[in-house]
This record gives C-alpha cells, structure tokens and sequence, in this order.
C-alpha cells in the first residue's frame, strides 16, 4: 500500500546529541514537510521541500536540519543546538497545489534521557 | 501568515447523535481552502475533508461535511451519526504560500456510548 512510514516509532536522545528521524514515502509526491506538535498544541512546521534537491526553513527551523536527495526521503536530523527537543514528530507529503492535501506518517516521539 | 482559532473546549457527544466542530479563519488570500484533519490517540494525522472558497456546494465525504461561512470568516465540520471511533482531536488547517498549511490547535471529541 503507499503512504509515509516514519521511524523510529519512539527515540530517546541525550545531551548534546544528534538525532536523525527517518521519513519515506512511496506516494510519487513531489512536497514533503515535518512538523512539531507539542502536548495540547497543534503543528508547526519545521522544514519543507517542495522538490529534490531544495527545501526551505518553516517557522521553528532553528535547532534541525534536512536533506532532500532522493524523492522519497525527506530525513530530520535534531541537533543539539536544539535545546527543548521533546515532541511529536510528525511527516507529510503532499502533491503540488494549495488544493492538495497533505498525508502523514504516524510520528516519532522524541524524548531527552 | 494565515491565523486558525479553534476555541471549543472539549466535547462529549452521544453515540449516533451530530456534532459540530467551529473553525475561524484570517486570510488576505482572495482565494483559499479549508481542510479538517483527525487526529486518534495513536498519533497519525488522518485528512477527512477539503473545500475551496470558490466552492458553491458544501463539500460531504460519508458522514462529514463542510459548511463555510465566508461572511464570518468560518468553517464548520459536522460529523453525523458519531461512533466510539470519532473520539479523537479535530484540526482545521488553511493553505499559504507555497503548499504550507497553517493549523488550528484543535477541538477534542469524546463520543460515549
């Protein structure tokens, strides 16, 4: 079936350590998105890419890095420059187009050890 | 940016009876949309119902349906005949810019038997 499968499930980091959360989708979509959700908020968005190869900063980009090398894969690396990274983590896809929605994987839960 | 308010606080609704969910919206955009998505304990984002501003008919999908309200700036989701299944957080998101959506902090439905 397609969709987007986000791993790990759960992740715990310790200080002053990076984390990658992975993100594939086998929905041919050309945008791709992360977003944060802390407890009893809704999403904010961290990155996105609209194409291969180019991605852009969302509104609480500080803190985490990505790539777009493949169209499939849109991985989110937590630095630790992020200094309050416990959240849901939460990936879409999306065709191009206002119109379009955007479909989600089922999250990591990031903690700090 | 766009602004999402979402107000209710949390609701109880009786098995098979309807519920209404409210969404306000702030947009400059001449032309827009509107999407509700549905959040279960479990985590995943799961899209439900979309409608442009431009839309004369209100949009339905199976029990859901969207009744904008352009003159107050508002969209309604009503979910008709409620299961146990519909307990979970509703979100309304608007689009901007490029594919982004800007996201309500969401409505709690609690359906009891």
């Amino acid at each position: 079936d397609g969709g987007i499968t986000q791993s790990p499930k759960y992740l715990f980091r310790k200080e002053g350590q990076n984390v990658t959360l992975s993100c594939e989708q086998n929905l041919n979509h050309d945008a791709m998105y992360w977003y944060r959700q802390d407890p009893g908020q809704g999403l904010r968005l961290i990155y996105y890419s609209q194409i291969v190869n180019d991605f852009q900063k969302g509104d609480i980009a500080e803190g985490y890095s990505v790539s777009r090398e493949k169209k499939e894969s849109f991985p989110l690396t937590v630095t630790s420059a992020q200094k309050n990274p416990t959240a849901f983590y939460l990936c879409a896809s999306s065709r191009q187009g206002f119109n379009q929605p955007q479909h989600f994987g089922d999250g990591t839960r990031l903690s700090i050890l | 940016a766009q602004k999402i308010t979402q107000t209710q606080p949390g609701m109880f609704v009786q098995e098979k009876e309807a519920v209404t969910l409210d969404c306000t919206y702030d947009t400059s955009d001449p032309s827009y949309g509107l999407f509700w998505y549905k959040q279960p304990s479990s985590g995943e984002m799961i899209f439900l119902i979309y409608q442009g501003s431009y839309d004369q008919q209100n949009a339905t999908e199976g029990r859901y349906s969207l009744n904008f309200q352009k003159a107050r700036k508002s969209a309604n989701l009503v979910i008709s005949a409620s299961q146990l299944g519909d307990s979970a957080m509703y979100f309304c998101a608007i689009p901007y810019g490029n594919n982004r959506l800007a996201f309500g902090k969401g409505n709690q439905v609690v359906v009891i038997p």
